[in-house]
């Protein structure tokens, strides 16, 4: 079973203040995701990582995939109260053979996110 | 383009009740997945489906069923609820692209058992 360990759990901060989430594992896994979930909502996919040791950035966040596929983080620069919210990583199990596959994504516990203005 | 839908958004039962949640999608997306997710554990894969007329188990699909009879529908069914299935609901449905999976949700369905 893959399981996938994200801290800190609970995060409070002020406005303009940075802040790292951390997604590890001791899996590989094929892809790795970070969603955002506002309360009564679904998660909405933020980004998504495939290569080791990739970096993507989404204006103020930069989100890294570890060089051996098994952990992530996420950086926020200058948190505003509108980044409050659920923040999930989730990896991907590795591709089928033939190149079928489907998602079976393993989720972290995830990280409560509130900015204070 | 309504995208994920789920019906109903909030339900309680009694203990032993029975209802099915139904996932709409108008998105033709192949593969749809159901989780439940409770605070502190994440979402946890319940049942999912790789296309019309196929389901597979989750991580956690003891006292649930589901049907996939048509390709925009997923529904999942409790038969006898029991107060541990308290949660809320998740259907998703996924697209694959360049090596990566993208799931997007519906808006999910709380569920309450007395």
């Amino acid at each position: 079973t893959q399981l996938l360990e994200q801290s800190p759990q609970f995060l409070s901060i002020q406005e303009g203040e940075n802040l790292t989430v951390y997604c590890n594992s001791s899996s590989v896994f094929s892809s790795l995701q970070w969603y955002r979930q506002e309360p009564g909502e679904g998660p909405v996919l933020l980004v998504t990582v495939v290569t080791g040791g990739e970096v993507k950035k989404l204006k103020r966040l930069t989100f890294q995939f570890g060089d051996a596929r098994k952990d992530s983080s996420l950086h926020i620069t200058a948190a505003q109260p509108g980044d409050t919210g659920l923040y999930l990583c989730a990896g991907a199990g590795p591709m089928h053979a033939g190149g079928t596959s489907y998602g079976k994504l393993t989720f972290g516990q995830g990280t409560i996110l509130t900015v204070h203005p | 383009n309504a995208g994920v839908t789920q019906t109903p958004k909030f339900r309680v039962l009694k203990t032993g009740q029975s209802m099915t949640l139904l996932c709409a999608q108008d998105m033709n997306h192949e593969y749809m997945y159901w989780y439940r997710q409770d605070p502190g554990m994440g979402l946890r894969l319940i049942h999912y489906s790789v296309g019309e007329g196929t389901t597979a188990k989750g991580e956690v699909p003891d006292g649930y069923n589901v049907s996939r009879l048509k390709k925009q529908n997923f529904l999942l069914g409790l038969e006898s609820a029991a107060p541990s299935q308290t949660s809320v609901y998740f259907c998703a449905t996924e697209t694959h692209s360049g090596g990566a999976y993208t799931q997007y949700f519906g808006p999910g369905t709380r569920l309450t058992v007395l």
